[in-house]
């Protein structure tokens, strides 16, 4: 099994300042099939990045992912208001798990 | 537009069997690259994915529960159905059903439905 571990798993930070959130994977995720996903509560997870850095449709620019092979990186330039969530990281294809999440929230 | 709902029981006893049919519409499970997943979450945890099945008829568990789960296809109805047997209070938790095509990700997702298993 292919453990993916996020960090930090909380991030406190005030709207308008950059957010980075880490993925690291226990092996090689196979052809960077690696999804980021922005969860509300009372919402089912929303796709933001999939293929490592390609952006979903309707996501907004502010949103980009990077890395490959075991680390990966999430990266929201600016919050805004509506960005406080939970994220998770996903691997699909060969292996299909979820990290625990990093819980993004207002400083 | 794609669109997927899962149904099933809202309470099921420890030790009974719980079926799950995700209904999906927009999408053709016989479309080369196209798999259907089953995810769930405890309340106040973490996402944990339980099973995929593919457009050809492979399947896929999560190593932990595999030995309680079967997927399974109908490919007329555009229904995928999950079972989990010897149900436990700890598989309380909402359950959805996401929608892959090859390298997009999970790029749609159910509503969930909330599982309560209690005597």
């Amino acid at each position: 099994e292919n453990v993916l571990t996020q960090s930090p798993g909380t991030l406190s930070l005030s709207p308008g300042e950059r957010a980075t959130l880490s993925c690291r994977a226990s092996q090689p995720v196979g052809r960077n099939y690696l999804a980021w996903y922005q969860q509300k509560p009372g919402q089912a997870p929303r796709l933001l990045i999939f293929g490592a850095s390609s952006r979903a449709t309707g996501i907004p620019d502010r949103f980009s992912g990077s890395g490959s092979v075991t680390d990966f990186t999430l990266t929201i330039s600016r919050l805004e208001p509506e960005d406080f969530a939970v994220y998770y990281c996903q691997q699909y294809g060969s292996w299909n798990t979820f990290g625990q999440g990093t819980k993004l929230e207002i400083k | 537009q794609v669109t997927l709902k899962e149904s099933g029981p809202a309470l099921v006893k420890p030790t009974q069997t719980l079926t799950l049919t995700c209904t999906f519409s927009g999408f053709s499970l016989t479309t080369t690259g196209m798999r259907v997943y089953w995810i769930r979450q405890p309340p106040g945890k973490a996402l944990e994915w339980l099973a995929r099945i593919d457009w050809d008829d492979d399947k896929f568990y999560n190593a932990s529960l595999k030995t309680r789960l079967t997927i399974s296809k109908d490919t007329s109805e555009n229904q995928v159905v999950l079972t989990m047997t010897n149900m436990d209070p700890v598989d309380t938790g909402t359950y959805y059903c996401a929608r892959n095509f090859d390298w997009f990700g999970l790029d749609a997702w159910g509503q969930g439905t909330l599982v309560t298993v209690s005597s």
